[in-house]
């Protein structure tokens, strides 16, 4: 159990365009959803929580206008990148907290990730 | 100063030797303490939890050092399948990972 797919593997797009990133809790229920950028030889750097039926809290720096996330189901959350830029290339990455008594309550669970590379 | 630090290595190693790596943190009330291996292009997989007693998984051994603020792994019998990086993680209290940059362990034959 705990899987956790996105959709797409890997996009790339024109620069100004905006592309979705979806985010799926297979098995379980996630209330809460975190989304990540990993660049080249870089750490994952936690972009926003994302709480399922609220607004998503996002770290210092990551401008909400340009991230937009949207968890409107118990399995799902979007990371929708708007006007793209070049910098914006990278590695996204979306996890789940384990759910109360599949796994460690502080466990999450990691999509595949979608590689994202803007032209 | 970073949350997590580690020494990106790489550390190379031939087949069947043991290698270790530390990893340190910044915030004693860190909570909760992970290691995940990352393969190149691929989303980080957890290894193993950190337990306060130090804890083991086959050929693998973490330890955590609250005094000193750093956990460690220890592989041994390195196979040529655990080239990998290794990320660890911490947990404050509010579920958020903060991530390593990683080390990079090459085990050559």
């Amino acid at each position: 159990g705990a899987v956790v797919s996105q959709h797409p593997s890997w996009v790339i797009c024109k620069s100004g365009t905006s592309v979705k990133i979806e985010c799926r809790s297979l098995d379980f229920q996630a209330t809460t959803m975190f989304w990540y950028r990993q660049f080249p030889k870089q750490s994952l750097m936690l972009m926003a929580t994302s709480n399922e039926g609220s607004k998503a809290t996002y770290e210092q720096g990551v401008e909400k206008d340009k991230f937009l996330i949207n968890h409107a189901s118990l399995t799902l959350s979007t990371l929708t990148v708007t006007s793209a830029h070049p910098e914006d290339s990278s590695f996204y990455i979306c996890s789940a907290r384990a759910p109360l008594g599949l796994a460690d309550y502080n466990e999450q669970f990691f999509g595949p990730g979608t590689r994202l590379t803007v032209l | 100063r970073k949350e997590v630090e580690q020494d990106p290595g790489p550390f190379n190693v031939p087949e069947g030797a043991t290698v270790a790596f530390n990893c340190t943190y910044s915030n004693s009330a860190s909570q909760s303490f992970f290691w995940y291996r990352q393969d190149c292009r691929k989303e980080p997989k957890l290894l193993m939890s950190v337990y306060s007693s130090g804890n083991e998984d086959g050929r693998f051994t973490a330890q955590l050092n609250r005094a000193s603020q750093y956990i460690s792994l220890l592989i041994r019998d390195s196979k040529l399948s655990d080239s990998a990086t290794y990320l660890c993680a911490v947990i404050l209290n509010d579920y958020k990972l903060s991530f390593g940059a990683g080390t990079t362990v090459t085990v050559r034959a």
